[in-house]
């Protein structure tokens, strides 16, 4: 089955910093690879998507890149700002009819003002 | 987005009694659900798969006479911990997919989560 890693398991940026996200996965057949948002006590919130049709996507201060040959896929959060702190899951599924996701092991991303 | 509320948000209960979860796609139609599982500090642990109609899919590991699953609708899936006991305590996560319309772009809805905790 799919195996998901992520990397690194704590982030510490001053506001204003960059900061990225790796995940390595295992399954060649996963197609679909969704980054979370997920703060104390709530829902993962979905910030970010990205498909295997395409390297790149982009949205305001977010981006995802994805490397299908070296199945690793990165989110990139540019001018971090206090309210980006947060536990970030990176996830890869296969695309069956149904979205069956496995999540990596999670980020936690403190953002200093 | 969607909608996916889950109730209760948390529960207390004694060790040996049973839990019921319910998680409801409130404005479009699920064929299937899933229930994850998260410890403190931890990632979500994909428990099952809930299918309308059907028996629910149980990952490796996952006791299926402990954690069952009913999805009698299309807009209603629970999960009942039977016979709970400390070491169930965690926040359980419940997520829907549309199967129909305009929410049917593949993105999977959360629901609120419910934190139990097993006396």
């Amino acid at each position: 089955g799919e195996n998901v890693e992520q990397h690194p398991s704590t982030l510490s940026v001053q506001e204003g910093d960059s900061a990225v996200i790796k995940c390595t996965y295992s399954d060649s057949a996963s197609n679909y690879f969704p980054w979370y948002k997920q703060e104390l006590g709530k829902r993962p919130q979905l910030i970010i998507d990205i498909r295997s049709n395409v390297g790149e996507k982009k949205d305001q201060r977010i981006a995802v890149t994805l490397n299908k040959t070296a199945k690793h896929f990165s989110l990139h959060i540019t001018e971090t700002q206090p309210e980006d702190s947060a536990v970030y899951f990176c996830a890869a599924s296969i695309n069956t009819g149904f979205q069956k996701l496995v999540f990596g092991t999670g980020t936690r991303l403190l953002v200093s003002p | 987005g969607a909608v996916v509320s889950q109730h209760p948000s948390w529960v207390i209960c004694k060790s040996g009694t049973s839990v019921k979860i319910e998680c409801r796609s409130l404005d479009f139609q699920a064929t299937t659900m899933f229930w994850y599982r998260q410890f403190p500090k931890q990632s979500l642990m994909l428990m099952a798969t809930s299918n309308e109609g059907s028996k629910a899919t149980y990952e490796q590991g996952v006791e299926k006479d402990k954690f069952l699953i009913n999805h009698a609708s299309l807009t209603l899936s629970t999960l009942t911990v039977t016979s709970a006991h400390p070491e169930d305590s965690s926040f359980y996560i419940c997520s829907a997919q549309s199967s129909s319309g305009s929410r049917n772009t593949g993105e999977l809805f959360f629901g609120e989560g419910s934190r139990l905790t097993v006396l």
